[in-house]
């Protein structure tokens, strides 16, 4: 089973470069997410969708975008990368987004911005 | 959201439980706690959740106060392989989006 998987897991940019982190589930998962871990910090949600052609913005939208075409993608793109963007990212997938919508957490793709 | 207070940092010894406690005195009655932990260099993974009334699983155990303000999570045997992050998060029955906080470091001593 794969689970959530998030390529690439190592990224390095230059500021103003343009890049999309991939991220697919194979559950069939009707909600799926993207956080940012910065050094020593919880996770802070950034985008959300509850299902294709839905999206919504979570706590740090600013300088990513999103869409959710199929139920099974979910790519994170970021605009014109800059410093602040230096993080870990994690994609997360749930099977509803009622009760008890247990999150399936990808593995992570760490991005520095020089 | 409604937010929730855990203690920065808590150590244990292997072979001995663990009781890590979580205070969220604003839940509101929707509330489920959920709880979930991240293994060094690895993305969180869920433990358990539970809504008014204490819950088991094959990882831990779940107490929840009377009142709901807070809670605990409980390792009933601590190993080497429990050293990890845990969040306490609160989450709406209807609503899809799980808020962390900082989490407790937990470790364990051989």
């Amino acid at each position: 089973n794969a689970g959530v998987t998030q390529t690439p897991k190592f990224q390095v940019l230059k500021t103003g470069q343009s890049m999309t982190l991939q991220c697919a589930q194979d559950m069939n998962h009707e909600y799926m997410s993207w956080y940012r871990q910065d050094p020593g910090m919880g996770l802070r949600l950034i985008h959300y969708s509850v299902g294709a052609g839905i999206t919504d913005q979570g706590e740090v939208p600013n300088g990513y975008n999103v869409s959710r075409s199929t139920t099974e993608d979910f790519p994170l793109r970021l605009l014109s990368a800059a410093p602040s963007q230096t993080s870990v990212y994690f994609c997360a997938s749930s099977y509803s987004t009622g009760v008890p919508g247990e999150l399936f957490f990808g593995e992570g793709s760490r991005l520095t911005v020089l | 959201d409604a937010k929730t207070t855990q203690p920065n940092s808590m150590e244990s010894n292997e072979e001995e439980p663990v009781h890590l406690p979580c205070n969220h005195s604003t839940i509101s009655g929707t509330d489920y706690i959920h709880w979930y932990r991240q293994l060094p260099s690895q993305g969180p993974e869920y433990v358990i959740h539970g809504l008014t009334s204490n819950v088991n699983n094959r990882m831990a155990s779940l107490a929840i106060a009377e009142d709901r303000k807070s809670s605990t999570l409980i390792l009933h045997r601590a190993t080497l392989r429990d050293a990890a992050v845990y969040y306490c998060i609160l989450k709406e029955t209807s609503g899809s989006r799980l808020t962390f906080g900082e989490g407790t470091q937990l470790t364990v001593n051989p």
